[in-house]
């Protein structure tokens, strides 16, 4: 079945610092792929999106590149802030499982000042 | 544009009773979906709604259900509550089903059961 792997947190920065959060999946077809975070005590927000190989979402300074060769869907920012910190979940939905959001097991990133 | 709501934010049960969660969705959304937020278990889809018709079930034991109204509104209801059903409740409304529809998510409600 379908399935999204994140690396293990938690990922501690100091403020300014390049942050990468790996994402593979495993899925047949072409999913679509996600990043959500969330912040303490709040919902999901989406942070951005990619639809087809190659794509790059990118929002509020984040951004990730759909690779099909290599199934991925990394998270970057090249200067994180402290307002940052949260957890990020790395998603994907896909027409052969309904299109529900299969959800990494998220990773709590925390940035110091 | 309101977004996601669900109320009640928090709520606080005892085992064998029941609950009933409501959430409303953004204006013009005819998706709604639930998903169950645990330390555990993480993220996992529990049902979705279009048109007041169940279109997808997640694996969750028929203590689980659902219902959409005509105006896009959802509730979900757990029966006979087990101390493992604590957990944050997330709804999601979407314009439609697709890869491409995205899903705004509610600020959840989170269940405790003692």
């Amino acid at each position: 079945g379908n399935s999204v792997t994140q690396m293990e947190g938690p990922v501690t920065l100091s403020e300014e610092a390049f942050l990468t959060i790996n994402c593979t999946y495993t899925a047949t077809g072409y999913p679509s792929l996600f990043w959500y975070v969330q912040y303490p005590g709040e919902g999901l927000q989406l942070l951005l999106k990619a639809t087809k190989a190659d794509d790059k979402g990118s929002n509020k300074g984040f951004e990730a590149t759909y690779r099909k060769e290599t199934t991925s869907f990394h998270l970057e920012k090249g200067s994180v802030q402290v307002s940052d910190s949260a957890v990020y979940f790395c998603a994907l939905s896909s027409p052969d499982s309904s299109y529900k959001l299969i959800f990494g097991s998220g990773t709590r990133l925390l940035v110091r000042p | 544009k309101a977004g996601v709501t669900q109320t009640p934010r928090y709520l606080i049960k005892t085992r064998g009773q029941q609950v009933t969660l409501s959430c409303s969705p953004i204006s013009g959304h005819r998706s709604v979906s639930w998903y169950q937020q645990t330390p555990g278990q993480g993220l996992q889809f529990l049902f979705e709604y279009f048109s007041e018709t169940q279109r997808n079930k997640g694996n969750f034991p028929g203590r689980f259900s659902g219902r959409q109204f005509s105006n896009s509104r959802s509730e979900m209801n757990v029966s006979t509550l087990e101390l493992g059903d604590s957990a944050l409740y997330l709804c999601a409304s979407s314009l439609g089903k697709g890869g491409s529809y995205e899903q705004y998510f509610g600020p959840g409600t989170r269940l405790t059961v003692t």
